[in-house]
C-alpha cells in the first residue's frame, strides 16, 4: 500500500548548520507530497508542497524537490536556526487520503 | 480569524469513561478528520467526514465514534472500549473540491486516562 518513510530522529544540530530530513514514498499512482511541521505543543502547520515530478516546494528557507526516479522528498535547509526546532512530517496526498510518515523531531542548540 | 477550534487541550479520564472531544472550524470546509498521535508512530487516521451526516473510518477506528450534524463541528468521542486511549488527538479539515491534500490543523487535545 502507499506509505511514507523518513529518517528516524532525534536529529540535533547547531545553529546555522545544514539540514537534510530523508524521506521517501511508496504509491501506486502520482501523489501531491508535502512537509508538515509541529512546534511543541501544538497542531501540525503546512510547510512546503510540490503537486508533480520535479516541483520544488520552498518556505521560511526550506526546500524539497519531488524526485520521482527516486521516489523522494528530502527536505533542506541551508542554515537552521534554534526556532527550527520541531517535528517534522512528509506526507502524501493521494484519492483524497493524507498518508504521513512517523515524523523527525529536530533540536537544533545555539 | 478563521481556523480550526479544539476542546479541551487537556483531558483526564478514569478507565471505563467515556469522553468527547470538541473540534470547531470556521474556515467554511468540507472534509474534517479525526488523526491520532502517538510518540514515533506519526500521525494515524481514526475517522473522517466530506460531507454533513456521512463520515467514513479510518485506519484505527475501533473504539471511536464521531458525528457531522453541522458542516462546522466534528465531535470525537473517545469510548470505554478503546483499549489504550493515552493520545495527543488532532482534529483538521480541508476542501474538497481543487484540494491538493493540504490539511489545517487544530491545536490538539492531550487525553490522558488515570
Amino acid at each position: 500500500g502507499d506509505s511514507v518513510t523518513q529518517m528516524e530522529g532525534p536529529v540535533t544540530l547547531s545553529e546555522e548548520a545544514f539540514l537534510t530530513i530523508n524521506c521517501t514514498y511508496t504509491a501506486t499512482g502520482y501523489p501531491s507530497l508535502f512537509w508538515y511541521v509541529q512546534y511543541p505543543g501544538e497542531g501540525l502547520q503546512l510547510l512546503l508542497k510540490a503537486t508533480k515530478a520535479d516541483d520544488k516546494g520552498s518556505n521560511k528557507g526550506f526546500e524539497a524537490t519531488y524526485r520521482k526516479e527516486t521516489t523522494s522528498f528530502h527536505l533542506e535547509k541551508g542554515s537552521v536556526q534554534v526556532s527550527d526546532s520541531a517535528v517534522y512530517f512528509c506526507a502524501l496526498s493521494i484519492e483524497g487520503k493524507l498518508i504521513f510518515g512517523q515524523g523527525t523531531e529536530l533540536s537544533v542548540k545555539p | 480569524d478563521g481556523g480550526i477550534t479544539q476542546s479541551p487541550k487537556y483531558l483526564f479520564r478514569k478507565e471505563g469513561q467515556n469522553v468527547t472531544l470538541s473540534c470547531e472550524q470556521n474556515l467554511n470546509h468540507d472534509a474534517m478528520y479525526w488523526y491520532r498521535q502517538d510518540p514515533g508512530q506519526g500521525l494515524r487516521l481514526i475517522y473522517y467526514s466530506q460531507i454533513v451526516n456521512d463520515f467514513q473510518k479510518g485506519d484505527i477506528a475501533e473504539g471511536y465514534s464521531v458525528s457531522r450534524e453541522k458542516k462546522e463541528s466534528f465531535p470525537l468521542t473517545v469510548t470505554s472500549a478503546q483499549k489504550n486511549p493515552t493520545a495527543f488527538y488532532l482534529c483538521a479539515s480541508s476542501h474538497l473540491t481543487g484540494n491538493t491534500g493540504e490539511l489545517f490543523f487544530g491545536e490538539g487535545s492531550r487525553l490522558t486516562v488515570l
